[in-house]
């Protein structure tokens, strides 16, 4: 089974600042790697795939970049709206899922 | 663009069995998977099957778990059986579109309690 870990479990961030979320794959996992954000009570809603490609309608402050075991989801100026949980997803092997992040305003 | 759609009791008694439905429309790779996420936790991998016939499962849950595909009917089946209150989630049933995305269902709250 490939564990995916991600960092850091909280990440607190302003409002118009940087975010920078990371996830460490045990083996390598290519490219086969999503991003999902989730707000409570809500379907996880696809971000990234294929390790840097936005989904369809995921603005561009949204960037993903990383192969093999090492990936990072990068949001450029954070908006009110995307405070929450974000997970990375390995579909190399079967499917493994990140612990989250869970990204709260500073 | 591939659509999924969960269905099925949203209450099941302890060590009864829980029986979901994915009904599916649209083009995808072929792998159908079934996901599944706690109240308050984290997302969970339970199992996939090709439409060939092939099957991967969460070796955690393989010994209850059984995933069939019901082509003519354009649905995917999950079986989990003697189940107890931690396998109380929202269910989720995915694939992979054809451009490779992972594509979801709304999910079902399934809830086990007596």
């Amino acid at each position: 089974e490939i564990v995916m870990t991600q960092s850091p479990a909280t990440l607190s961030v302003s409002p118009g600042e940087r975010a920078t979320l990371s996830c460490r794959a045990s083996q390598s996992v290519s490219s086969n790697l999503a991003w999902y954000q989730q707000k409570p009570g809500q379907v996880p809603r696809l971000l990234i795939y294929g390790a840097t490609t936005r989904a369809t309608g995921i603005p561009a402050r949204f960037s993903g970049s990383g192969s093999g075991t090492e990936f990072t989801l990068t949001i450029s100026s954070l908006q009110s709206e995307d405070f929450a949980v974000y997970y990375c997803q390995q579909y190399q092997a079967w499917w493994t899922f990140g612990q989250g992040t869970q990204v709260e305003i500073k | 663009q591939v659509q999924l759609q969960e269905s099925g009791p949203g209450l099941v008694k302890p060590s009864g069995t829980l029986s979901l439905t994915c009904g599916v429309s649209g083009d995808s790779i072929g792998w159908w998977s079934w996901v599944r996420q706690p109240p308050g936790k984290g997302l969970e991998w339970i199992g996939e099957m090709h439409q060939r016939g092939s099957a991967n499962n969460n070796p955690s849950l393989e010994s209850r778990l059984t995933i069939s595909l019901d082509k003519s009917k354009n649905q995917f089946s999950l079986q989990l059986r003697s189940v107890t209150a931690a396998d109380t989630a929202v269910y989720y049933c995915a694939t992979r579109d054809t451009s490779g995305a992972p594509r979801w269902g709304q999910g079902t709250l399934v809830t086990v309690s007596s």
